[in-house]
């Protein structure tokens, strides 16, 4: 299996634009996890979902962010309009609950973007 | 979710053993112990995890306390391609609101040296 597929990998882009990044889970994964890691607040968890539906989305910053998951292999982050402050690394994590689980999450390469 | 506290850093030299140790003290009977590792720019990694019996995989083990209450991870022959940000996480893994959460902390920056 490619592993969770993010992209782009970076993408710069200036204040008041729209930004999409884009993430495949492993297939057959039924979680799917949004997170967004600084230097100052760390790693935090923005969003997830189970089966394609959030579960919990109390991690999102505000309303310009929002994030879809239209069928089990693809899922959106879009910021709307960005701000220099939403510059970060963004990682897309899946898990499943399927066989034997563990409670892995297994982490995409992560999509870094600058807002300039 | 249970909170942790870690160190925030620590040295060790290659070869030898890396114990990294984690306070969970408000830990919940159903919460898992949980290790990740993130190397630099790269996606976290999943290490081990455990609920209260000791854990051994092929990167690393487990040792839990008796009450819990607190754990260290271990690396049994630390190489230089090992010096990364390690998590300690508690988390439910089934059942509960949380389930299917991971909450990440500051984590402790391991450095091995030559």
């Amino acid at each position: 299996d490619a592993g969770v597929i993010q992209s782009p990998r970076h993408e710069v882009t200036e204040m008041g634009q729209e930004v999409t990044l884009r993430c495949k889970p492993i297939s057959g994964h039924d979680y799917l996890f949004w997170y967004r890691q600084t230097m100052m607040r760390g790693l935090e968890l923005l969003i997830y979902f189970n089966n394609n539906v959030p579960i919990d989305d109390s991690g999102m910053p505000e309303d310009r962010f929002s994030a879809k998951m239209p069928n089990a292999s693809f899922s959106t982050l879009k910021i709307q309009p960005s701000e220099p402050r939403d510059s970060a690394v963004y990682f897309c994590a899946s898990s499943s609950t399927g066989g034997a689980y563990t409670g892995e999450l297994f982490f995409g390469e992560g999509s870094r973007l600058t807002v300039l | 979710d249970a909170k942790t506290t870690q160190p925030p850093s620590m040295d060790c030299a290659e070869g030898r053993a890396a114990n990294l140790p984690c306070n969970h003290s408000t830990i919940s009977g159903n919460e898992y112990v949980y290790w990740y590792r993130q190397i630099h720019s790269q996606g976290p990694q999943y290490i081990i995890h455990g609920l209260k019996n000791n854990e051994t995989n092929e990167m690393a083990s487990l040792i839990i306390t008796e009450d819990r209450k607190s754990s260290t991870l271990i690396l049994p022959h630390a190489t230089l391609r090992d010096t990364a940000v390690y998590y300690c996480i508690v988390r439910v893994v089934a059942g509960g609101t949380s389930y299917g959460k991971l909450t990440f902390g500051q984590g402790t920056i391991l450095t091995v040296h030559p």
